[in-house]
């Protein structure tokens, strides 16, 4: 069975900061892939970053990079930077070799910037 | 630009009475995939179609169902909505369903 945890409802922080969502996933598969979303209260599913399990290098998309750890099955999305823009809901998602073209969410975090 | 396109954003109907939800794509993707998401949860899978293949979920309810009549629309179809199939519907699309989802900006149903 796969399953994603995100153990963080909710966060606060200061605008100009750097903030860490942390992520973690259980898989028997040897191949999946990992993503992150961003829902704005408008209630659009925003892509913004994709991890492969056989990537060498964590991926980096502008302000948001994955650190991704393997071996502690963590994918955690690091923003730099956070702007007001940034509060929405989060959620982990992964894609596992075996349940083909499906994806699982975590449950999300609720990211609150703070002027 | 291409994207995933709903209608309409909301959507009021009464107990009982059948709606169709729409989604159309410009990005002519293979897989189109139904999602239910209810205030503060993560989405749920209803069912997805790869090409003309439907692939339903095994909890999804008998009074869900799907069309897609061509690689661009995709319908969800509420036989008989009930006060709990208040919530928000996604469409979602991807290229080989191995990639990145992309998704519409939903409609919000309301069951009166």
């Amino acid at each position: 069975a796969q399953k994603i945890t995100q153990t963080q409802p909710g966060m606060f922080v200061q605008e100009k900061e750097a903030v860490t969502l942390d992520c973690t996933y259980d898989t028997s598969d040897p191949s999946y892939g990992l993503f992150w979303y961003k829902q704005p209260s408008s209630g659009e599913m925003i892509f913004l970053i994709y991890q492969g399990s056989y990537d060498q290098q964590n991926a980096t998309e502008g302000r948001y990079s994955l650190n991704f750890q393997k071996a502690r099955k963590s994918a955690n999305l690091v923003i730099s930077a956070s702007q007001l823009g940034d509060s929405a809901m989060y959620f982990c998602a992964m894609r596992g070799y075996s349940s083909a073209s499906k994806i699982i969410f975590g449950s999300g975090t609720r990211l609150s910037i703070r002027p | 630009d291409a994207m995933v396109i709903q209608n309409p954003r909301y959507q009021v109907t009464q107990f009982g009475k059948p709606v169709t939800l729409s989604c159309s794509q410009t990005l002519n993707h293979n897989v189109m995939y139904w999602y239910q998401q209810k205030s503060s949860q993560a989405p749920k899978l209803l069912f997805h179609y790869y090409d003309k293949d439907f692939n339903n979920e095994a909890d999804t309810p008998d009074n869900f169902q799907s069309r897609r009549p061509n690689t661009s629309f995709c319908f969800l179809d509420i036989r008989s909505p009930g006060l709990g199939d208040a919530a928000m519907y996604l469409c979602a699309t991807s290229r080989d369903g191995r990639a990145e989802q992309y998704f519409g900006p939903g409609t919000r149903l309301t069951v009166t």
